[in-house]
């Protein structure tokens, strides 16, 4: 079956760059769109991004501080998030697509931004 | 890129049915019919319910329907039960590769 993990610090500092990962397993990532998407605390969801077969395209509120990457030979799907504020506070999640929505999804990893 | 607009709240009695709205633009829900919904308990990850604005995941009850007329999508509830509580997110494809999702909608069951 198809499983999403991600993981990553869950601290990281004003100013810094938050880098999470998401492990897949029961399925080729290079089959399938991959998203993330994050929710604030109390808030709600909000699309960041997606990746296919080298190609990503971004919210285009975030897109000058995003960057979604992959790494075939691990499976694996990765985020980075420049120049954080408390503002990107949240949990994020992986998805994957089945067409134009998220089939499939991640636990979720609490990110905090603060000093 | 605006969120779509959801209310922010719904409620009903068991074996009720509910709808919730999902509103956006011509440009966005009205110009394509890939509006999906996701069902998301307290502090779980969230679960597709719908896709492609009427369609149902393996699984899913047959009492999630979804319907769109214009710029406006509708999830329906029928026979509104306990396990139904959560909250209900709209998303919708809008051109250029890019997703927006709707502010959200508690749904409370009496």
């Amino acid at each position: 079956q198809v499983q999403l993990q991600e993981s990553g610090p869950g601290l990281v500092k004003p100013s810094e760059t938050l880098s999470l990962t998401c492990t897949v397993s029961g399925v080729s990532i290079s089959s399938y769109f991959w998203s993330w998407v994050r929710q604030p605390p109390g808030k709600g969801l909000e699309w960041i991004g997606y990746i296919y077969s080298g190609s990503s395209r971004y919210n285009p509120s975030l897109k000058s501080r995003v960057t979604i990457s992959v790494d075939t030979s691990k499976n694996q799907v990765s985020l980075k998030l420049t120049s954080v504020t408390a503002a990107d506070t949240a949990v994020y999640y992986c998805a994957r697509h089945g067409d134009w929505e998220f089939d499939y999804w991640g636990q979720g990893t609490l990110v905090t931004v603060s000093s | 890129q605006s969120a779509l607009t959801q209310p922010a709240s719904v409620s009903g009695s068991p074996g009720q049915s509910i709808t919730i709205s999902c509103t956006g633009t011509s440009s966005d829900v009205g110009n394509y019919n890939l509006v999906s919904w996701y069902q998301q308990y307290p502090g779980k990850a969230p679960k597709l319910v719908l896709y492609g604005v009427t369609k149902r995941p393996s699984g899913v009850s047959n009492r999630f329907s979804g319907s769109k007329s214009g710029s406006t999508a509708s999830l329906t509830i029928s026979g509104l039960q306990a396990e139904d509580e959560a909250d209900y997110y709209c998303c919708s494809y809008v051109g250029s590769s890019t997703l927006v999702f709707g502010g959200g909608t508690k749904l409370t069951v009496l």
